[in-house]
């Protein structure tokens, strides 16, 4: 697609209830990341993709956070028993291979996360 | 470690005026330096990067950065600010050893008084 695609948009639920996200990234790209934007804070890394190499699950805050990317292209985040400390908003990008270092990243616009 | 400083969260400025947003950056290796934009439900749009060559980078919007490995700073400026550059800018640096992790700082509010 022309952009980085994201959904939903927002998307409010209760404490301890499971929530997926969804990332579509630019066709072509090979390197996908999540990243986690709170309020009044910088950007998280959470997880990287890059083909078909393991993923760099480093960022990851707990064992209820987990991602997947099938078929190198579409992502999905997933978050079990949510808490109120998820809320936040949680930023997907797209980059051609990162092995050189002019790449840049293309961000979709976010999925809002609000844990009740 | 690699790392991004902002020490500036918020930075207002008049309009008219030139701007400047700062970063300071610590990498092992040399550094791949990035500005992004973000606007108020957005997500965040690239403005410029500084790879190699000449330490002046101009990127969109009428922004520019310059590249000082001595200070290992990467100041964001534009000559002349407008009301719709008030946004929230993020500096990024990777560095080349590394190669696969952007490292953000956290962020600079600007604002710009008409």
């Amino acid at each position: 697609g022309a952009g980085v695609s994201q959904s939903p948009s927002n998307k409010v639920t209760e404490k301890g209830k499971d929530v997926e996200l969804r990332c579509d990234p630019i066709s072509g790209h090979t390197a996908l990341y999540w990243y986690r934007q709170s309020l009044g804070q910088g950007l998280e890394f959470l997880i990287y993709f890059q083909g078909n190499s393991a993923p760099d699950k480093s960022g990851l805050p707990s064992d209820r956070f987990s991602a997947e990317r099938t078929g190198g292209s579409v992502s999905t985040l997933t978050i079990q028993r949510t808490q109120q400390e998820d809320s936040a908003v949680y930023l997907c990008a797209s980059s051609r291979d990162v092995g050189s270092g002019a790449n840049v990243l293309t961000f979709g616009a976010g999925s809002r996360l609000t844990v009740l | 470690a690699q790392s991004v400083a902002q020490p500036e969260d918020q930075v207002n400025v008049a309009e008219g005026n030139p701007l400047t947003v700062k970063c300071t950056y610590s990498v092992s290796g040399n550094p791949y330096l990035f500005w992004y934009v973000q606007y108020p439900n957005r997500g965040l749009q690239f403005l410029l990067k500084y790879i190699t060559g000449d330490n002046l980078v101009k990127g969109s919007y009428g922004f520019e950065a310059e590249f000082n490995k001595s200070q290992t700073s990467f100041h964001l400026k534009k000559p002349s600010a407008l009301v719709s550059d008030s946004a929230l800018y993020f500096c990024a640096v990777r560095d080349e050893n590394t190669g696969n992790q952007f490292y953000f700082g956290t962020g600079t509010s600007l604002t710009v008084i008409p």
